[in-house]
């Protein structure tokens, strides 16, 4: 597509539900992030792929959080338990690993806000 | 985990100043990046700059690179109450070019 789409836009959840969370890169985007993003901070690093791999997960806070990224292209963050520590806007950004500059630039999607009750 | 630490946290300023946000880092850097957020937006990119470069413009936007000080800051020069948005500086370490951690980020107020 012609940007970063995140669904659901916003999800509330109970506490102890599993939440699901997909991000659809840009076409032919080989990397895709994860990040996560509390109010007022910036975005925390959770993991990326490079492909279908996840190249460093070592942002994922507990086992409780997982990525797949099955086919290259679409991913779903899922988080099994929730807790209310868990509320925030989960951001997903993709690039093709270099820009015309030769550097990596991510390009995000608008996010997915995430309140656990 | 954070990379980058911005400052000031927020800023304030009248339409048509000059707005400067700085960032510190702690490790070797490829390159340093600038982004903006619209409140409830995605990240935006704005500017990138290398290592072994200085200073960089994109129109009235300058950012500067001290690799001695572990610091960057960005200039946004005649500012507009358009330019309301937070401002993140994101580090790239030399030795992982798909690495990228962003700092808590600058929230820049312009009032028209």
């Amino acid at each position: 597509g012609a940007g970063v789409s995140q669904t659901p836009s916003n999800k509330v959840t109970e506490k102890g539900k599993y939440v699901e969370l997909r991000c659809d890169p840009i076409s032919g985007h080989t990397a895709l992030y994860w990040y996560r993003q509390s109010l007022g901070q910036g975005p925390e690093f959770l993991i990326y792929f490079q492909g279908t791999g996840a190249a460093d997960d070592s942002g994922l806070p507990n086992d409780r959080f997982f990525a797949v990224r099955p086919e290259g292209s679409v991913s779903t963050l899922k988080i099994q338990r929730t807790e209310r520590g868990d509320s925030a806007v989960y951001l997903c950004a993709s690039s093709n690993g270099y820009s015309t500059s030769g550097a990596n630039v991510l390009t995000f999607g608008a996010g997915s806000r995430l309140t656990v009750l | 985990s954070q990379q980058g630490e911005e400052d000031p946290q927020a800023l304030s300023i009248q339409e048509g100043e000059n707005a400067t946000m700085n960032c510190s880092y702690k490790t070797s850097i490829n390159n340093l990046q600038w982004y903006r957020q619209n409140s409830g937006r995605g990240l935006v990119h704005l500017i990138l700059i290398r290592s072994n470069e200085r200073e960089k413009h994109s129109g009235r936007l300058r950012v500067t690179l001290d690799t001695s000080k572990k610091s960057s800051s960005l200039l946004i020069t005649a500012s507009r109450a358009a330019d309301t948005a937070s401002y993140f500086c994101a580090t790239v370490p030399f030795y992982n070019n798909n690495d990228m951690r962003f700092g808590a980020g600058t929230r820049l107020t312009v009032k028209p």
